[in-house]
């Protein structure tokens, strides 16, 4: 059984801080990795994928893997009240085209 | 229409009824995906359809069918709703190529949030 594991949260920031959220996969062979914001009522969108090794920055976000360890991470930096959301980690393992999901850490970040 | 479209937007059925949920994309996506979220279970895959005139069975697919006639549709019916199927649905695709990653990507529907009762 294939597996994405998260803290389900809260966690919670202030205003300014650096949010780190974790999550955890059980494939060795899992190939690409993906982080999703999900507002509460709305769909899940894409914040940013990673495939190699390292870190990877889009604005204010970096996603970082590291597949010996078997984790990927997502920072959050100056964070706002408006990323406050449920973060959702979603790995692709395997030849399908399928992701397999966590269940999503929800962040609050407090003005 | 830019993405993804879903319809209805939230529908109450009772149960026994039968009822399709639509979903449309612009995007010329190859694969196509249903999911189901509920609290607690995260997102469930339904069914999948990795281009038309293909479809497969996802975590969850007791209950629902899907059938992939062209590109674009990729509709979700439920033969005869039950309680256990209120849930808010997620329709997503995944584009047919590009840099590595990108055709792993899913993008999501606004979703339909459906009450049995």
């Amino acid at each position: 059984q294939k597996e994405v594991e998260q803290n389900s949260g809260p966690l919670s920031v202030p205003e300014g801080a650096i949010a780190s959220l974790n999550c955890t996969y059980s494939d060795r062979g899992s190939q690409s990795f993906f982080w999703y914001r999900q507002y509460s009522g709305k769909s899940p969108e894409l914040i940013m994928f990673i495939y190699s090794n390292g870190d990877k920055e889009d604005g204010r976000f970096t996603a970082q893997l590291n597949k010996a360890s078997q984790y990927v991470s997502l920072l959050i930096r100056d964070s706002q009240p408006s990323d406050s959301a449920t973060y959702l980690c979603a790995v692709k393992a395997g030849n399908n085209r399928k992701l397999i999901w966590g269940l999503g850490t929800s962040l609050a970040v407090n003005p | 229409i830019a993405g993804i479209t879903q319809a209805p937007t939230s529908q109450i059925l009772a149960a026994g009824r039968r009822m399709t949920l639509r979903c449309t994309q612009d995007m010329r996506h190859n694969a196509m995906y249903w999911y189901r979220q509920d609290l607690g279970l995260g997102l469930r895959l339904i069914h999948y359809s990795n281009t038309a005139g293909t479809t497969g069975k996802g975590e969850v697919p007791d209950g629902y069918s899907v059938s992939r006639a062209n590109t674009d549709d990729f509709p979700l019916t439920l033969a005869s709703a039950v309680p256990s199927q209120t849930s808010v649905y997620f329709c997503a695709s995944s584009p047919t190529g590009g840099p590595a990653g990108t055709w792993d990507t899913q993008y999501f529907g606004p979703g339909t949030r459906l009450t049995v009762l």
